[in-house]
């Protein structure tokens, strides 16, 4: 069965840089969730896209946006990174058709480091 | 906002032993989740368990939302079990999007 796909796997940037991380929702998942997972810790909902809406929001910093694409792919765009940003990042999808007891499939993760 | 616990912290088995890792969480949920997340770091599903019991294999859930806790079951435990167990819920008075993940369970499998 299809997977949720991130890319890229693994970045490396300099501390005031930028990145974006792109996300592949499951085929025919309407939902987009990102998760952000510090070392050693539990993972952090940061925002969440339904129908290409922002659906809710987290402890997302301001230098982070995102925004869900016509085709349903996500992308987090990160700006002015800093050390602590650091961290495993997640994209989850999920079908709403199913209602609020909906499945959340979680892809394998942006491992992020910031020299 | 909702708070889940998970017990133990850490779970250090003999492989072939069986173990119970367990989930409380302070609110009605309408979506309770059991991942687990392996030395690589990818997160698993294994469960979709707000209510009821399931069977996986040689896993096994269950979650009795009105006493508010879940439990997962592991028999016969392998190697490869090991990582760490991540109980996650959605709160059904609260967002319907967003889980919130308890601090896990570190469970090794020593051969």
């Amino acid at each position: 069965a299809a997977g949720v796909i991130q890319s890229p796997r693994h970045l490396i940037k300099e501390k005031r840089e930028t990145a974006t991380l792109k996300c592949y929702p499951i085929p025919r998942h309407d939902t987009v969730y990102w998760y952000q997972q510090g070392p050693g810790q539990d993972p952090q909902f940061l925002i969440s896209f339904y129908e290409k809406m922002q659906s809710d929001k987290g402890s997302i910093p301001d230098r982070f946006s995102a925004q869900q694409f016509s085709d349903y792919h996500s992308e987090l765009n990160m700006s002015s990174l800093e050390l602590g940003d650091s961290a495993l990042y997640f994209c989850a999808s999920s079908s709403q058709l199913a209602g609020l007891r909906e499945t959340q499939y979680f892809g394998p993760g942006t491992r992020l480091l910031v020299l | 906002g909702i708070q889940v616990e998970q017990s133990p912290p850490d779970l250090i088995l003999q492989e072939g032993a069986n173990s119970t890792l367990r989930c409380n969480f302070s609110d009605s949920v309408n979506n309770l989740q059991w991942f687990h997340q392996n030395p690589w770091g990818q997160l698993i599903n294994l469960f979709y368990i707000p209510s009821g019991t399931k069977q996986n294999g040689r896993l096994s859930a269950t979650t009795v939302a009105t006493e508010r806790y879940s439990l997962l079951y592991i028999s016969s435990s392998q190697t490869t079990d090991s990582g760490v167990y991540f109980c996650a819920v959605k709160d059904s008075g609260g967002s319907n999007y967003k889980l919130t993940f308890g601090k896990g369970t570190l469970l090794t499998v020593n051969p």
